[in-house]
């Protein structure tokens, strides 16, 4: 099975910040990559996918790099309706695994 | 616009069975995989199952396997998780999720699973 380890775990940032994180899978997955932001008790939003496309709706400050086995999201400008939980979801022949998580706090 | 109901979570003992539910809407169900996600309490994101549009290829994790079952009626545009021999590890939220090619673009609000005596 495919792994995919997240860093940073927690990420203290203010707003206005550039803050990044990175996805890192333990073999290549091409650019089967998702990005999704969770708020606490609400559903998981998807925000990037194929590892650098734009889900319709998302502001223009995300954005996603990357492919085979390391990945960024990138904010360019941290607002405060940003801090939450980001996820990593790689996606390959048929099954799929997500990162542990990052949360990003004041 | 797309919606996403779950419904069928509740307390079950250890070893017992429930079937979950999701009523989708607002879209062509029949055109698309779907999948479901789990989330136990304070932890991350698990995906648990996919199920193609023709309700035939079924796709799980290692740990429900021979556990689970996923299904779907087209008809009534709804898919189901028919869980057996739960255990407490299978406590969570589970999420109802279409898949929008290898990533889920659109989630319900989730129903909570308790498995515990």
């Amino acid at each position: 099975d495919i792994q995919m380890t997240q860093s940073p775990s927690t990420l203290s940032a203010s707003v206005g910040d550039r803050v990044s994180i990175t996805c890192r899978a333990s073999q290549s997955i091409s650019s089967w990559l998702a990005w999704y932001q969770q708020k606490p008790g609400k559903a998981p939003k998807l925000l990037i996918y194929k590892a650098s496309s734009l889900e319709s709706g998302v502001p223009s400050r995300f954005s996603g790099s990357g492919s085979g086995t390391e990945f960024t999201l990138t904010i360019s400008s941290l607002q405060p309706d940003d801090f939450a939980t980001y996820y990593c979801q790689q996606y390959n022949s048929y099954s799929e695994t997500f990162g542990q998580g990052t949360k990003v706090e004041i | 616009e797309v919606q996403l109901v779950e419904s069928g979570g509740g307390l079950v003992q250890p070893g017992g069975s429930l079937r979950l539910s999701c009523a989708a809407s607002g879209f062509t169900f029949s055109s698309y995989w779907m999948s479901w996600v789990r989330q136990a309490p304070g932890k991350g994101l698990e995906w648990v199952a996919n199920i193609k549009q023709d309700g035939i290829e079924k796709y799980y994790v290692d740990s429900v396997k021979g556990r689970f079952t996923i299904s779907r009626d087209n008809a009534k545009n709804s898919l189901y998780l028919q869980m057996n021999s739960l255990r407490a590890d299978d406590t969570a939220v589970y999420y109802c999720a279409r898949r929008g090619g290898s990533y889920h673009d659109s989630w319900g609000q989730g129903t909570l699973v308790t498995v515990s005596s």
